[in-house]
């Protein structure tokens, strides 16, 4: 069974930077092919696709939000780190960790999602 | 402004069909797979077709999935008053490149 769970801090400054950490478990990182990926929802709004990281450490992002986002892992630790510099209120939403489904483009498990407010 | 298009909303009487599109262009659905995926009220977003067209294990056959040239369609028979979500479609797009969503469809069950 594959689990995914965030963590991190739920209100941040404008300005500050954002880590989130994505601890999972029923796969592994260190099996060829697999990727854990990170997804926002704002509030109200649609699904937006931050990062993608696989096995063999070959890493993607958003084009608009490359310059901001550093996605890394652990593979021992079995988790997945995202850090989104320059945060700005437009960046309050619900950030999913995700593993990738497949070898098409498909998410088969979620975490719960966890709401990150950006206010001073 | 999502780069893949769906219509904002879209409703149907129980136990009739329904289908939602996804409209995008040749650099994203014209040549990538594309998913569906559910979004319940307060939930996190369900995977509900992959590859265009493959269910995961344990769906049941009321979802399918489509695809021709650049748009894709999701269709769900025996509408049931639990359907009621939120629906994206996704996929890869090649010229950015990155992932993209659409905008998402709110089906009401009448």
């Amino acid at each position: 069974q594959i689990t995914l769970k965030e963590s991190g801090p739920t209100l941040v400054k404008p300005t500050q930077t954002l880590t989130l950490t994505c601890t999972f478990s029923g796969f592994s990182l260190s099996t060829s092919g697999v990727g854990v990926a990170w997804i926002r929802q704002p509030p109200g709004k649609a699904l937006e696709w931050l990062a993608l990281i696989y096995s063999n450490d070959d890493k993607r992002h958003s084009p608009s939000l490359k310059s901001r986002l550093t996605i890394t892992k652990d593979t021992s630790k079995n988790l997945v780190v995202l850090t989104m510099t320059n945060m700005d209120p437009v960046d309050t939403a619900t950030y999913y960790c995700v593993h990738k489904f497949g070898s098409g483009w498909a998410f088969g498990n979620w975490g719960q999602g966890t709401l990150v407010t950006v206010s001073s | 402004q999502s780069v893949l298009t769906q219509p904002p909303s879209v409703s149907a009487a129980p136990g009739q069909k329904v289908t939602i599109s996804c409209s995008g262009s040749s650099s994203n659905i014209g040549n990538n797979y594309v998913s569906w995926y559910q979004q319940l009220p307060g939930t996190a977003p369900k995977l509900l077709i992959y590859e265009n067209n493959k269910r995961p294990s344990g769906l049941p056959d009321r979802f399918s999935g489509s695809k021709s040239g650049t748009s894709a369609t999701l269709g769900i028979t025996g509408l049931q008053t639990g359907d009621e979500a939120d629906y994206y479609c996704g996929t890869w797009d090649s010229s950015l490149p990155g992932g993209v969503f659409g905008g998402g469809t709110k089906l009401t069950v009448l």
